[in-house]
């Protein structure tokens, strides 16, 4: 069955430092990959999908089927970044389900 | 644009009570319909996906149901509440297809007294 892990319960960053937070998981065929993030308050919202190749809020992710990894990254953390992020993964095909992570609570200190 | 509803926000029951938590999306047709339970430090806990109405498959046994009654409707239930059935639990929708991203309602809080 497939896994979703996110080694780290908890992270915490100075303001302007690089961030990064790990996802790994264990699929044998080609996943679908997400990056959740949930705001104090605020409903759990899609941040960005590996298929876009997209960078949204300057997080970026890059799949690697090597190391079976998708790490979000930021160069410059900000404050506003603060929350807990959700790494998910999806089989395609017929199967709709997502697996996620158990999360990362991310912390950007002043 | 798509939107999606859960009510009550919040909810305070007895043991031994019934349950029904509401969740309705707004704005697509046919779309695939989640309720989650999500706990700190354990993620979000698949509970029951509905491909169409009528449609619904189990993930976790447990002292819950689920229902869909309409297209774009989804009722979370149970017959009467555990102390255990404390949590958040969320109610979710995507397409139907890839990459089958989920969006997430507001979520309903409940404890179980």
């Amino acid at each position: 069955a497939q896994r979703v892990t996110q080694p780290e319960k908890l992270l915490s960053v100075f303001k302007g430092a690089p961030v990064e937070l790990k996802c790994n998981y264990s699929y044998s065929g080609s996943p679908e990959l997400f990056w959740y993030v949930q705001y104090s308050r605020q409903r759990l919202q899609l941040l960005l999908r590996h298929i876009s190749r997209e960078s949204i809020k300057g997080f970026t992710a890059d799949l690697n089927k090597g190391e079976t990894s998708f790490h979000l990254k930021k160069p410059f953390a900000q404050e506003e970044d603060s929350a807990m992020y959700y790494c998910a993964l999806s089989e395609g095909g017929s199967n709709y389900k997502l697996t996620f992570g158990k999360g990362t609570l991310l912390t950007v200190n002043p | 644009s798509q939107t999606i509803h859960q009510w009550p926000a919040t909810l305070v029951q007895p043991v031994g009570s019934p349950l029904s938590l509401e969740c309705t999306v707004e704005g697509t047709s046919n779309p695939n319909l989640y309720w989650y339970r999500q706990a700190a430090g354990r993620g979000l806990q698949l509970l029951f996906y509905s491909v169409g109405i009528g449609q619904i498959s189990s993930e976790v046994p447990q002292n819950l149901s689920a229902s869909r009654p309409q297209d774009r409707q989804f009722i979370l239930s149970s017959k009467k509440l555990l102390l255990s059935d404390s949590g958040f639990y969320l109610c979710a929708w995507s397409r139907r297809y890839l990459p089958y991203e989920q969006y997430f309602g507001p979520g309903t809080r409940l404890t179980v007294t």
